[in-house]
């Protein structure tokens, strides 16, 4: 059983069009992410939930919406897509956050806009 | 500004040597991280440490408070070690946030 998975692996789309990353785990965690890992492989967090309550956003533009209709899930929504959003997103969770225990993550989404 | 920084950028090892990575930040984290991403894309998590040592198999990661300081060592490297680190940050308190740094990038040679 995977334990974080999230769909589609691959998303290739065009500018301006909308598009959504699902992601569902089945740890039983409190708490899920979304992290982007741009060009350079660098990771950066876009967003975080406990308990299906937004915690972290950070300097996302709102074109991106996070939505978590329980806690076991936590989708992530992109509004009229921009080249510049061409990334992988990971999705991941951990239970009580990263303070306390270990991330467990999914394979990664691969986003490419043209 | 917190930040994470990781040395060294690239590695090239021969299979079977002591290898390690070395993770410097500000002050003040509540917790450090050690990821591991496949050539595949996969990330995985090898260690969460806020103190002293942790072992799992070949693997060792350290943390020194004062310094500001982890390290991760592989001992007997293979080439399935072969892999990008990545050493993260936990700043702040209960809606804190992991700072990644830029990984070190691992090729073990047969």
């Amino acid at each position: 059983d995977t334990a974080v998975s999230q769909t589609p692996k691959y998303l290739v789309t065009q500018m301006g069009n909308d598009k959504s990353i699902k992601c569902e785990q089945n740890l039983g965690h409190d708490t899920m992410y979304w992290y982007k890992q741009d060009s350079k492989k660098f990771l950066k967090i876009m967003f975080s939930y406990n308990n299906k309550e937004l915690i972290i956003n950070e300097t996302v533009p709102n074109r991106f919406s996070p939505k978590s209709p329980d806690k076991a899930h936590l989708n992530l929504h992109i509004n009229s897509l921009e080249l510049g959003d061409s990334a992988v997103y990971f999705c991941a969770s951990s239970q009580g956050g990263a303070r306390n225990s270990p991330l467990h993550f999914g394979n990664g989404t691969r986003l490419t806009v043209t | 500004k917190n930040e994470v920084e990781q040395s060294p950028q690239n590695l090239t090892a021969q299979e079977g040597e002591f290898i390690t990575i070395n993770c410097s930040y500000s002050v003040g984290i509540s917790a450090l991280h050690w990821l591991q991403q496949h050539p595949g894309g996969g990330i995985v998590s090898l260690f969460m440490l806020s103190s002293g040592k942790k072992k799992h198999g070949r693997l060792i990661a350290t943390i020194n408070i004062q310094e500001k300081h982890s390290s991760l060592h592989i001992t007997a490297s293979h080439p399935r070690d072969s892999a990008v680190y990545i050493c993260a940050a936990f700043y702040g308190g209960s809606q804190g946030n992991l700072i990644f740094g830029k990984g070190t990038k691992l090729s073990v040679k047969p």
